[in-house]
């Protein structure tokens, strides 16, 4: 079956724009990740979801960051008046139950730069 | 306050010889272990993991090993393959929450 899509795979915007980030979990999985990735460091929790609430938002650097999931099924990241530190990989995965020790299936992530 | 710790940014190492990759960690309240791999601009995916009430888990070429009282792993690959050469990352979660905490990664390469 289809894994985890996020679109864009890339997005350059410049300082100060808004921007939305959008990812398609896993069909049937209840549970959807946010993470970042900055150069050189490991994947780093943002926000977490299970259905159509987010469970678990301590991850989330600041309240220019923002993520709805309506439906419990696709995921947006909405990044306001970005900022150049934004720049990274922002990785989405899901997870069929979002249990501690459920796998989480990861998509190939959106790189976002700003200039 | 990194939680999860791979020191060994790489690793080289010969077609057909074994590969150990490492992590510590320093938050006692961790009971399960994951590894992943992952190629550019790929995610990560799914390795293997191992839960706290076991020392080790195996599947195929790859091993896990955990000691809980150094509160270190170790990712044993036998016999690496060029294939294999990617950048591993060691993740940790608890039961009292549900986000994975990951290590800054090793990148391996396996040299035919």
């Amino acid at each position: 079956g289809a894994g985890v899509s996020q679109t864009p795979s890339n997005k350059v915007t410049e300082k100060g724009k808004y921007v939305e980030l959008r990812c398609d979990p896993i069909s049937g999985h209840t549970a959807l990740y946010w993470y970042r990735q900055s150069l050189g460091q490991g994947p780093e929790f943002l926000i977490y979801f299970q259905g159509t609430g987010a469970a678990d938002d301590s991850g989330l650097p600041n309240d220019r960051f923002f993520a709805v999931r309506p439906e419990g099924s696709v995921s947006t990241l909405k990044i306001q008046r970005t900022e150049r530190g934004d720049s990274a990989v922002y990785l989405c995965a899901s997870s069929f139950a979002g249990t501690f020790t459920d796998t989480q299936y990861f998509g190939p992530g959106t790189r976002l730069t700003v200039l | 306050d990194q939680q999860v710790k791979q020191n060994s940014p790489s690793l080289s190492v010969q077609e057909g010889r074994i590969s150990i990759l490492n992590c510590d960690y320093t938050n006692s309240m961790f009971d399960y272990f994951l590894w992943y791999k992952k190629y550019p601009a790929e995610g990560p995916t799914f390795l293997i993991s191992i839960s706290s009430i076991k020392d080790k888990n195996e599947d195929g070429r790859f091993t896990v090993f955990l000691n809980k009282s150094a509160k270190h792993l170790s990712l044993h690959i036998v016999p690496s393959q060029p294939g294999d050469s990617a950048v591993y990352f060691c993740a940790a979660s608890a039961s009292t929450g549900n986000q994975f905490y990951f290590g800054t990664g090793t990148s391996l390469t396996v040299i035919p």
